[in-house]
């Protein structure tokens, strides 16, 4: 059973658009969460977290967005790059563990 | 620092055969994941350790699936025997407290 849930495997924006990737976790217990972002063979590299106290954190371009109500996450990209164009996960762990969670990732293209 | 180092960046091998893949954590990290990355199921979590002993194993799919960790800068994830199933794509990670997963670049495994 996946924990941690991606449901659109790939979106593709307009440069200079918002691009607005989402998760979804069914595991209460997770309070923890981080976006990482993928280039073709390379490994993921950490793009920005959040922990359950907070409902929003922002990084430059870069805002993700909690509602724990509705076991839910989101990633922001304003204003979209063509750099930006890679695969997306986003993961989640519970505060008790170190065993992190990865969806099954969102290939975003923007188009230039 | 060097990053997570995962040899070999790739390895093609018939049915049957055994397979070892190796990973050195990032220095100082206390923490080592062995993460498998497939189409269907994303990032899949095979087993974690913590200062070299094994935390979570419960992703290993099967008992031909070993992990080991007998130092601080090194990991094996071995595969014996291999199957076709198996071709993936295999990520190392490492952390310690305060910081997010550093992943190596991968091993993409091809069994024919």
């Amino acid at each position: 059973d996946q924990q941690v849930k991606q449901n659109s495997p790939s979106l593709s924006v307009q440069e200079g658009r918002i691009s607005i990737l989402n998760c979804d976790y069914t595991n209460s217990m997770f309070d923890y969460f981080l976006w990482y972002k993928k280039y073709p063979a390379e490994g993921p590299t950490f793009l920005i977290s959040i922990s359950s106290i907070k409902d929003k954190n922002e990084d430059g371009r870069f805002t993700v967005f909690l509602n724990k109500s509705a076991k839910h996450l989101s990633l922001h990209i304003v204003p979209s790059q063509p750099g930006d164009s890679a695969v997306y996960f986003c993961a989640a762990k519970d505060s008790g563990t170190y065993k992190y969670i990865f969806g099954t990732g969102t290939r975003l293209k923007v188009l230039a | 620092d060097a990053g997570v180092i995962q040899s070999p960046r790739h390895e093609v091998t018939e049915m049957g055969q055994e397979v070892t893949l190796r990973c050195k954590p990032i220095s100082g990290h206390d923490y080592l994941f062995w993460y498998r990355q497939t189409m269907m199921r994303g990032l899949e979590l095979l087993i974690y350790f913590n200062n070299n002993v094994p935390i979570d194993d419960s992703g290993m799919p099967e008992d031909r699936f070993s992990a080991k960790m007998p130092n601080a800068s090194f990991s094996t994830l071995k595969i014996q025997p291999s199957e076709p199933r198996d071709s993936a794509v295999y990520f190392c990670a490492s952390t310690t407290q305060g910081s997010p997963l550093h992943f190596g670049n991968g091993t993409r495994l091809t069994v024919t």
